[in-house]
């Protein structure tokens, strides 16, 4: 089993839709946890962090669930511009209790007009 | 400010040569992070730097990868000798070392392995 999971996708949903992804870690002990959005060819951005709590941005709401090992993303009214892939950081700590980061394999999104 | 700098752009050599990335982090980040991300894959941590000390280099091959950050500033990533399945977008990201803080990426090294 994979560290860090994610559906590849792809999601085609039309321009307003909303859209959802889910993505699981295995490490019980993970410490913190990220969403990172990667446009064609391009470098990894920060579009999250996320929080025990859960957080909104705007369109964007995460949220995690420690019980079940998942976090989300939820994308409201989805804009054309939305179109990349999702990646799935988590921070873990390992058995020599120093930390590692695991990227999921991301989820690619795509609007459609 | 300036992000992350990477060197060069792009690579193309044979199997068993040499080659080396560079990078230059954001000014007064003490971690950096070197990953390998394949053709639809996410990045994968080659080794992490907390100023030049390593943190993490549990996943770099290392009988063939190296790398380096002698002053706490730039670092290099060598590999030597290349082989076909190293082919891939080598990214280098730095952040401030503080818990749960942001890393910023460069544009990456995209090398091809003949």
């Amino acid at each position: 089993r994979k560290e860090v999971e994610q559906d590849p996708g792809p999601f085609n949903v039309p321009e307003g839709a909303t859209v959802a992804f889910n993505c699981t870690y295995s490490n019980s002990a993970s410490q913190s946890f990220f969403w990172y959005r990667q446009d064609c060819r391009k470098e990894p951005k920060l579009l999250m962090s996320v929080y025990s709590s859960g957080n909104e941005d705007g369109r964007f709401t995460a949220q995690l669930n420690r019980a079940s090992q998942y976090i989300s993303l939820l994308i409201r009214d989805s804009k054309l511009s939305d179109s990349a892939t999702y990646l799935c950081v988590v921070n873990m700590r390992g058995y020599s209790s120093a930390s590692k980061i695991i990227f999921g394999s991301g989820t690619r999104l795509s609007i459609r007009p | 400010e300036a992000g992350v700098a990477q060197s060069p752009r792009y690579k193309i050599i044979e199997k068993r040569q040499s080659v080396a990335f560079w990078c230059n982090p954001i000014s007064g980040h003490a971690t950096l992070y070197w990953y390998q991300q394949i053709l639809g894959q996410g990045p994968k941590l080659l080794i992490q730097f907390q100023n030049n000390g390593v943190v993490d280099d549990s996943q770099l091959p290392k009988d063939r990868f190296s790398a380096e950050r002698l002053k706490g500033v730039d670092s290099t990533l060598k590999i030597q000798p290349a082989k076909l399945e190293d082919s891939a977008v080598y990214l280098c990201a730095s952040s401030s070392g503080l818990a749960n803080n942001e890393q910023f990426f460069g544009p990456g090294t995209r090398l091809t392995v003949l």
